[in-house]
């Protein structure tokens, strides 16, 4: 497998702009994460999906973020409009769903955006 | 608040030492607790999970122990190499669901 595929793998725009970050998961894995990762805040859970579905949105931090997953294999994360403030790496990483899982949470290579 | 912290932030040690990163976790009530490794300008690799039934987890030249009930993990590298240099980071899930709370890292850089 290859992994999870994000795309793309540097965004720079303009304040205001509308900014779609998109993700592959790990083909069969039930679950798929979405981290933002800065150096003041360090790495930070916004949402996660199981089996396509939403269940904690509760790290989104506000209306401007939203995250959809149509299908097992592709979830996108969108900021209209995007502010100087977004700018991060955001992380996509998906784990599957095994009751006493021992599984870990396998990481893409993150979007670093860079909004102006 | 379930909280994660690692102690140090940074470390610079020169090569071949033994050395300990420490990841202290606020709720003792763990489902796992796991270290990642992060390379820079790349996503976070999975190096060693402990699951809260057991004490210690080894791989190679690293060792992670656990300690629920001070809330407590230690990542132990032992004969450090300069490849070793990344950012360690210290992420537990706890019951509710299969969310992870990391940790702010350890920056770690070995010198030839």
């Amino acid at each position: 497998d290859a992994g999870v595929i994000q795309s793309p793998r540097h965004e720079v725009t303009e304040m205001g702009q509308e900014v779609t970050l998109r993700c592959k998961p790990i083909s069969g894995h039930d679950y798929l994460f979405w981290y933002r990762q800065t150096m003041m805040r360090g790495l930070e859970l916004l949402i996660y999906f199981n089996n396509n579905v939403p269940i904690d949105d509760s790290g989104m931090p506000e209306d401007r973020f939203s995250a959809k997953m149509p299908n097992a294999s592709f979830s996108t994360l969108k900021i209209q409009p995007s502010e100087p403030r977004d700018s991060a790496v955001y992380f996509c990483a998906s784990s599957l769903d095994r009751q006493g899982s021992t599984d870990t949470q396998y990481f893409g290579p993150g979007t670093r955006l860079t909004v102006l | 608040k379930q909280e994660v912290t690692q102690i140090p932030a940074a470390l610079s040690v020169p090569e071949g030492e033994n050395l300990v990163l420490n990841c202290s976790f606020t709720d003792s009530a763990i489902y796992n607790l796991q270290w990642f490794r992060q390379d820079p300008g790349k996503g976070l690799t999975s190096l060693l999970l402990i699951q809260s039934s057991q004490r210690e987890q080894t791989s190679g030249r690293l060792n992670a122990s656990l300690d629920k009930s001070s809330g407590r993990s230690t990542l132990y590298i032992a004969a450090s190499q300069p490849g070793d240099s990344a950012t360690y980071l210290c992420a537990v899930r706890y019951n509710a669901g299969n969310m992870l709370t990391f940790g702010g890292g350890t920056r770690l850089m070995v010198k030839p």
